[in-house]
């Protein structure tokens, strides 16, 4: 059961436009969101996240947007640079088991190709 | 503050064989994750340690092990191994409190 989804594998966009990367969910007892980049041969690297009590977060050229009625998250960079190609994944803290410490549940991943 | 650390980054072993795989956290972390990146399943979590303890467990089969030692840094263990076992191994650690984890570079290991 996938609980955390990227419909889209991939993403190209030209440099200094937006980019926008898009997260489904289907557990609505997540309250906390993650992104994280990933670049080839590295280990994913923390970029912004979200709280449910918040619908925006924002952090520099990136911005996280949660519609809890929608199950849906989007991480937005602006401008795009070709140095953000990489990898996307969204996660979320899982609950099973009656904790969520330390199990972070990861959708696919997105690859995104920023062309200069 | 130095970043977390796995050795080795590369290892190749041998069906049946076993192997471990070791994680230095960030200093202070007291908690220590581990994943499984592989193409087809994505990253899985594995288990957790806080303070020798672990706290959560991920669904894999108990040819997976892992312990934490005095000093948080981590092990992990996967005895019989097969070929499905190729894979990325990410260590993460955090302070304890909430819910973001910071990875290592991982370990890339190749079973033949």
């Amino acid at each position: 059961d996938q609980q955390v989804k990227q419909n889209s594998p991939s993403l190209s966009v030209q440099e200094g436009r937006i980019s926008i990367l898009n997260c489904d969910y289907t557990n609505s007892m997540f309250d906390y969101f993650l992104w994280y980049k990933k670049y080839p041969a590295e280990g994913p690297t923390f970029l912004i996240s979200i709280s449910s009590i918040k619908d925006k977060n924002e952090d520099g050229r990136f911005t996280v947007f949660l519609n809890k009625s929608a199950k849906h998250l989007s991480l937005h960079i602006v401008p795009s640079q070709p140095g953000d190609s990489a990898v996307y994944f969204c996660a979320a803290p899982s609950l099973a088991g009656g904790t969520s410490y330390g199990k972070l549940t990861f959708g696919q991943g997105t690859i995104l190709t920023v062309h200069p | 503050k130095a970043g977390v650390t796995q050795t080795p980054r590369y290892l190749i072993k041998t069906r049946g064989q076993q192997v471990t795989l070791s994680c230095s956290p960030i200093s202070g972390h007291r908690s220590v994750s581990w994943y499984q990146q592989t193409p087809g399943q994505g990253l899985q979590f594995l288990f957790e340690y806080f303070s020798e303890t672990q706290r959560n467990k991920g669904n894999f089969p108990g040819r997976f092990s892992g312990r934490q030692f005095s000093n948080s840094r981590s092990e992990m263990n996967v005895s019989t191994l097969e070929l499905g076992d190729s894979a990325l191994y990410l260590c993460a650690s955090s302070p304890g409190q909430g819910f973001e984890q910071y990875f290592g570079p991982g370990t890339r290991l190749t079973v033949t």
